[in-house]
């Protein structure tokens, strides 16, 4: 099956640094990224969807100077936790939606996702 | 406003019983339905997925119909294992808003 990468799968920074996690689509291109974030015990929240090539859109809540989205290509999106601070930390999980060829609804692709990636700000 | 709503946990049940796990959705429209897994420390895994009305959608001994009268999607396994433990997601994606909608989330932990 369709296989999305995350990279790394755990990170620990000082407060006030900034990380990059990046996803990947390996076997597939990707219409659309999406990046959720996950609180212990709950459920995913998205944050933002992002289609290659263009700016991002962010969710209600979200601020998009802090979490900064890059989609450089269909196979390759990019979160940057900018000064991360003790309240970033979470499990962050990103996830990729297949292309289908020959003009298939959208309601048929398939959405996967990433293994996630814990970021742990001291 | 589109929402999922699924039954809360944590569901604790010993090897081989029978598993239901509750959702119902709000849409305008006609969604597609999905059940996801997270296990441990991992992201999620689709287990399943219903595109129109009573489809049933089947993977690894789990199904679920989709039944626009009730608006439901809930998942049955006829015999769980301990293995099956983990959290179980139920999501509905409109073409219109262009995104997964999650429910909260039922843990289920299944004894030996």
């Amino acid at each position: 099956g369709a296989v999305v990468s995350q990279h790394p799968s755990r990170v620990i920074c000082k407060s006030g640094t900034s990380v990059k996690i990046e996803c990947r689509s390996l076997d597939f291109q990707a219409t659309t990224m999406f990046w959720y974030r996950q609180f212990p015990k709950q459920s995913l929240m998205l944050m933002a969807t992002s289609n290659e090539g263009s700016k991002a859109t962010y969710e209600q809540g979200v601020e998009k100077d802090k979490f900064l989205i890059n989609h450089a290509s269909l196979t390759l999106s990019t979160l940057t936790v900018t000064s991360a601070h003790p309240e970033d930390s979470s499990f962050y999980i990103c996830s990729a939606r297949a292309r289908l060829s020959g003009g298939a609804l959208r309601s048929q692709e398939t959405q996967y996702f990433g293994p996630g990636t814990r970021l742990l700000v001291l | 406003g589109n929402s999922v709503t699924q039954m809360e946990g944590p569901v604790t049940l010993s090897e081989e019983a029978f598993l239901t796990i509750n959702c119902t959705y709000t849409a305008t429209g006609y969604p597609s339905l999905f059940w996801y897994v997270q296990y441990p420390g991992e992201g999620l895994q689709l287990l399943l997925k219903a595109t129109k009305a009573d489809d049933k959608g089947s993977n690894k001994g789990f199904e679920a119909t989709y039944r626009k009268e009730t608006t439901s999607f809930h998942l049955e396994k006829g015999s769980v294992q301990v293995s099956d433990s983990a959290v179980y997601f139920c999501a509905l994606w409109m073409d219109s808003s262009y995104k997964l909608i999650f429910g909260s989330g039922t843990r289920l932990l299944v004894r030996p």
